[in-house]
Parts: structure tokens; C-alpha cells; sequence
């Protein structure tokens, strides 16, 4: 079965932009986190959705950036005025319902490069 | 501040050989650990967990063992097959869902 996509898989833009990065997790799948993952660094924690709501953002480095998921389905990821700062792989990764031994399953990411 | 190290950013071993990667944490909190494995341009795939009150779980060729006292987690992989060179990261976890990993170490298994 398909697996967690994400689009674009490459997004370049210039500083103070504004990006929308989009997750496609797998059906059924209620739980849904987003990760920030820097050169030479592990995954970091940003969101946390279970179903439409986020259970927990505190991951969320500023006001600049949010994520939704209106349906429960796909999520997005809104970065405004894009900061150099920023460039990263965001990854996104869904499990079947947010028990925290579920397995995470991780889409591709989607590069981010801030010029 | 880094929760969750690895401190070998690589590592190479021979074909048929073990492989042990290391992870070391600082939040006595965690209660939930996790190892995953990545190939270049996709995400992390799920390996192996333990949970805070055992010492070891054994899957296969993996195992995990965890020394709480030392705030310490290895990952035992025997024997190494040339496809297990990918990176792999440690995972911990604190609250409900939040989880913390490491930088990861890359591993080579020679043929």
C-alpha cells in the first residue's frame, strides 16, 4: 500500500518567502507529526496531530511557522518570512493512532533551502 | 541541548561480523526508546524499541539493550549484511509523544 508521501520534494526559495510544505499520511493513520531534520543533526520534533487537532506544537521554533490538518488527512506546513536559518529536511510521519508505541512511518521529506 | 547522543558519527565492519552502535542520553524521563534505520532520500524506517523496564529486546538479528543506570542504549546488529549500511538513529521518548533523537551513525558493513 502507499506510504506517507510528501510534496514538493524539493522547495528553494528566498529569504522572507513564504512556504507551504504538504504531508500525505497513510488511510486511516489519526496521528501525524511533522520533523525538522539540520545537517548532521537527528530529526526534531515540531507538531503533533491527533486527528483534526494539534495535541501538542511545542515544538514549533516561532510564530512563523504553523501546521494544519483540517480533515484529519493531509496536513501542511506554513513557514512565513522564511529565514535562512530555516533550510532543513522537513520530514513528516504518520502512525495508526497516536498510542506512543505506535510504529512511525516516515515519508521522503521535503528539502527546504532559504537563499 | 542535545537529550540523545551518538557520539560515533560512523562506523565499518566487516561482513558476518557484529555491529554495535551506541547511544547515550541525559533525560532520566525518557521512558520509551527507539532505533531507526535511514537510507539516503528517504525517511527513517522503524528497526527496533524497548521500553524503559526491560534491559534487552531482541528482533531477528537486532538487539537492543538499555542500561538506565548508565542512561544508555546499544543496538547489537549480528550478523552484518552489506544491506544494513544506512544510518541509523537512536530515538527516546518523554510526555506522550515526544520523542528526541540522536545525530545518527552511519554504518558500513563491508562485503
Amino acid at each position: 500500500g502507499a506510504g506517507v508521501s510528501q510534496t514538493p520534494s524539493n522547495k528553494v526559495t528566498e529569504k522572507g518567502k513564504y512556504v507551504e510544505l504538504r504531508c500525505d499520511p497513510i488511510s486511516g493513520h489519526t496521528a501525524l507529526y511533522w520533523y525538522r531534520q539540520s545537517l548532521g543533526q537527528g530529526p526534531e520534533f515540531l507538531i503533533y496531530f491527533q486527528g483534526t487537532g494539534a495535541a501538542d506544537d511545542s515544538g514549533l521554533p516561532n510564530d512563523r511557522f504553523f501546521a494544519v490538518r483540517p480533515e484529519g488527512s493531509v496536513s501542511t506546513l506554513k513557514i512565513q518570512r522564511t529565514e535562512r536559518g530555516d533550510s532543513a529536511v522537513y520530514l513528516c510521519a504518520s502512525s495508526s493512532s497516536g498510542t506512543s508505541t505506535d510504529t512511525q512511518y516516515f515519508g521522503p521529506g521535503t528539502r527546504l533551502t532559504v537563499l | 541541548d542535545q537529550q540523545v547522543k551518538q557520539n560515533s558519527p560512523s562506523l565499518s565492519v566487516q561482513e558476518g561480523r557484529i555491529s554495535i552502535l551506541n547511544c547515550d542520553y541525559t533525560n532520566s524521563m525518557f521512558d520509551y526508546f527507539l532505533w531507526y534505520k535511514k537510507y539516503p532520500a528517504e525517511g527513517p524506517t522503524f528497526l527496533i524499541s524497548i521500553s524503559s523496564i526491560k534491559d534487552k529486546n531482541e528482533d531477528g538479528r537486532f538487539t537492543v539493550f538499555l542500561n538506565k543506570s548508565a542512561k544508555h542504549l546499544s543496538l547489537h546488529i549480528v550478523p552484518s549484511q552489506p544491506g544494513d549500511s544506512a544510518v541509523y538513529f537512536c530515538a527516546a521518548r518523554v510526555k506522550r509523544n515526544q520523542f528526541y533523537f540522536g545525530t545518527g551513525t552511519s554504518l558500513t558493513v563491508i562485503p
